[in-house]
């Protein structure tokens, strides 16, 4: 059973709009999480994290948000560019290692 | 500045054959890791090293053995492919671990290893 979940394959948003990325997990000791970005024949790229200290963090157009309650959180971006196409990877730890959501394929159209 | 090479790129292989991709960093990094991506899968974690001459199962180690015997560089090695193993290989690294308090998050990737066993 996937202890992080990102249930959207794929999401389409117009350039200029805003974009959100949704990641779900399970285990209630993690507490440290992290988005990475991927395009295709590259490896992935750290983009942003958050601490459970935090609901929010902010870099850029780039905003993570954490609601623990939930256990749930997502990366907003805006405005979305075309060149923010990619697939997005959320992450979570409980102590050494992360465990990775499945992706979400974001295509921004011009 | 190479960051994080990973040879080879691409390779095929038959089944019971055996290989070793390699993962080598110029960034000084202590920790290293080996992930696979599998289709509708995340990255999951088959071994990691957190220092020269260490070496740590991940999620899924089974059918994989792996080596650190210089920092820069951390092998991993199948012994007998299967077709199971099929599958893009990521290597990473960072600086220290993220229990470290000075932790910035994130890690460094290579570009991958795209591995098929017929």
């Amino acid at each position: 059973d996937q202890q992080v979940k990102q249930n959207s394959p794929s999401l389409s948003v117009q350039e200029g709009r805003i974009s959100i990325l949704n990641c779900d997990y399970t285990n209630s000791m993690f507490d440290y999480f992290l988005w990475y970005k991927k395009y295709p024949a590259e490896g992935p790229t750290f983009l942003i994290s958050i601490s459970s200290i935090k609901d929010k963090n902010e870099d850029g157009r780039f905003t993570v948000f954490l609601n623990k309650s939930a256990k749930h959180l997502s990366l907003h971006i805006v405005p979305s560019q075309p060149g923010d196409s990619a697939v997005y990877f959320c992450a979570a730890s409980a102590w050494q290692n992360f465990v990775f959501g499945p992706g979400t394929r974001l295509s921004v159209l011009p | 500045n190479a960051g994080v090479t990973q040879t080879p790129k691409f390779r095929v292989l038959k089944t019971g054959q055996s290989m070793t991709l390699l993962c080598a960093q110029d960034m000084n990094h202590e920790y290293m890791y080996w992930y696979r991506q599998d289709p509708g899968m995340g990255l999951r974690l088959i071994h990691y090293s957190v220092g020269e001459g260490t070496t740590a199962k991940g999620e899924v180690p089974d059918g994989y053995n792996v080596s650190r015997l210089k920092k820069q560089n951390f092998l991993l090695g199948l012994e007998s492919a299967a077709p199971s193993q099929t599958s893009v290989y990521f290597c990473a690294s960072s600086y220290e671990g993220r229990q470290a308090a000075s932790w910035s998050g994130g890690y460094t990737f290579g570009s991958g290893t795209r591995l098929t066993v017929v």
